[in-house]
């Protein structure tokens, strides 16, 4: 079974914090990708990576980096949190075609 | 840019019916066309996926069809079950390189019993 794992499930975090969100998969996907989902606006790209070190930005990349310096490892980096930045964010990992999601981690900034 | 509308929002339908919901794409180079499904507070599953070469798969009680001159795709699910109610995504993308994906907005399925 493929395993996609995300630091934690619920996150509190003040405005102007630098927050982490990390993502692991245990399956050697070369493909790893953040969204966030929001109602009504269904799952949203924020970046995707396809290689260690090798990102491209997806729809909704302001506000926002990412880091990979291991096949296993995708993290997702609030540089200064704000209030429109809550949401749950999903991490997913994906040989070629389907994609596994992890649990989700749902952040709330305050 | 590239869109994915998807049709309804919500849907309620009775305990045995058949429910479909509907997604068109705006680019035509798309070629692989997966459904989600999340259930409340669980993390979004592929259910069923076509691609461009196929025109319809089945999956018990399941089905995708496809229409790549309209560049639009549909699930079907007959004799709908409690169990089937849960928000489901369309989505869009070209079979090479990572898969990008671009999703619907979703559609909240209920099914009454």
């Amino acid at each position: 079974d493929v395993k996609v794992t995300q630091s934690s499930r619920y996150l509190v975090k003040r405005t102007g914090e630098k927050v982490f969100l990390e993502c692991v998969q245990d399956m050697d996907h070369e493909n790893m990708f953040w969204y966030r989902q929001d109602p009504g606006l269904g799952l949203r790209l924020i970046y995707f990576s396809y290689d260690v070190k090798m990102k491209e930005k997806g729809d909704i990349p302001e506000g926002y980096s990412v880091s990979r310096e291991k096949k296993e490892r995708f993290s997702l980096i609030l540089e200064s949190a704000s209030t429109n930045q809550t949401s749950m964010y999903l991490c997913a990992s994906s040989p070629r075609g389907e994609q596994y999601f992890g649990p989700g981690t749902r952040l709330t900034v305050t | 840019g590239e869109n994915v509308e998807q049709h309804p929002s919500t849907l309620s339908v009775q305990e045995g019916d058949s429910a479909v919901i509907k997604c068109t794409y705006s680019d035509s180079a798309s070629n692989y066309f997966p459904w989600y499904k999340q259930e409340l507070g669980k993390r979004p599953q592929l259910i069923i996926d076509i691609r461009s070469n196929v025109g319809e798969k089945k999956d018990q009680r399941i089905a995708v069809t496809l229409n790549k001159t309209a560049k639009h795709f549909s699930l079907h699910i007959t004799e709908t079950q409690p169990e089937d109610s849960a928000v489901y995504f369309c989505a869009a993308s070209k079979a090479s390189g990572t898969y990008k994906y671009i999703f619907g907005t979703g559609t909240r399925l209920k099914v009454l019993a």
